[in-house]
């Protein structure tokens, strides 16, 4: 019964390479969130969307680009991954219209680019 | 630019002991302060705070906006080992979904 679900959990992979990371909410919160965590643990906002809807995209490589097929799914791909992209990468989701602002925040995705 | 600053950055206290956490904000279009604790994994809510003066609790865990001094502390009293995490506050824009986190406070409570 997992509110929001990412995987995988770990993710290693070479320079270069393309992949994808994929979050799934059970919720019904209708705005999906990806934070990138760097090593000092500091939340960094990605992207965010809204009922499919991209409305937050904040200054990430175009490499990254995420997709949202319906309000309950929000992937993240990325393509040439650089070693800099290691992190772990949490996605979230609200429901801001009910006034509780609060994120329910999946486990991560620990990805290391070697 | 919108920015969240938490102090101390690390911590290192005995059981028992209180805590105080803090967290200031610069961030046009202030909407509300949110706290959160983060073990290993994921982050988990803790408050959400929209009006000054205001405190919220919950259990040994309590928490106090200050819209003057754009300032939050969190109080955590009888500290347990299990306290030990890091915890993060956000503050979230108004019209916006956007959250400015800060750096986080490393707590650390020893047996």
């Amino acid at each position: 019964d997992t509110a929001v679900s990412q995987t995988p959990k770990y993710l290693v992979t070479q320079m270069g390479n393309d992949k994808s990371i994929k979050c799934e909410q059970n919720l019904g919160h209708d705005t999906m969130y990806w934070y990138k965590q760097d090593s000092k643990k500091f939340l960094k906002i990605m992207f965010s969307y809204n009922n499919k809807e991209l409305i937050i995209n904040e200054t990430v490589p175009n490499r990254f680009s995420p997709k949202s097929p319906d309000k309950a799914h929000l992937n993240l791909h990325i393509n040439s991954l650089e070693l800099g992209d290691s992190a772990v990468y949490f996605c979230a989701s609200s429901f801001p219209g009910t006034g509780t602002d609060g994120y329910t925040f999946g486990s991560g995705t620990r990805l290391t680019v070697v | 630019e919108d920015k969240v600053v938490q102090s101390p950055l690390s911590l290192v206290v005995h059981e028992g002991d209180t805590v105080t956490l803090n967290c200031s904000y610069e961030v046009t279009n202030f909407r509300s302060l949110l706290w959160y604790k983060q073990e290993k994994k994921a982050p988990t809510f803790l408050f959400m705070l929209t009006s000054s003066g205001i405190e919220k609790k919950s259990g040994r865990l309590s928490s106090i906006l200050d819209k003057k001094e754009l300032s939050s502390i969190l109080n955590i009293t009888a500290t347990q080992t299990g306290d030990s995490a890091i915890y993060l506050c956000a503050a979230r824009l108004s019209g916006t979904y956007k959250y400015i986190f800060g750096t986080g406070t490393r707590l650390k409570v020893l047996a």
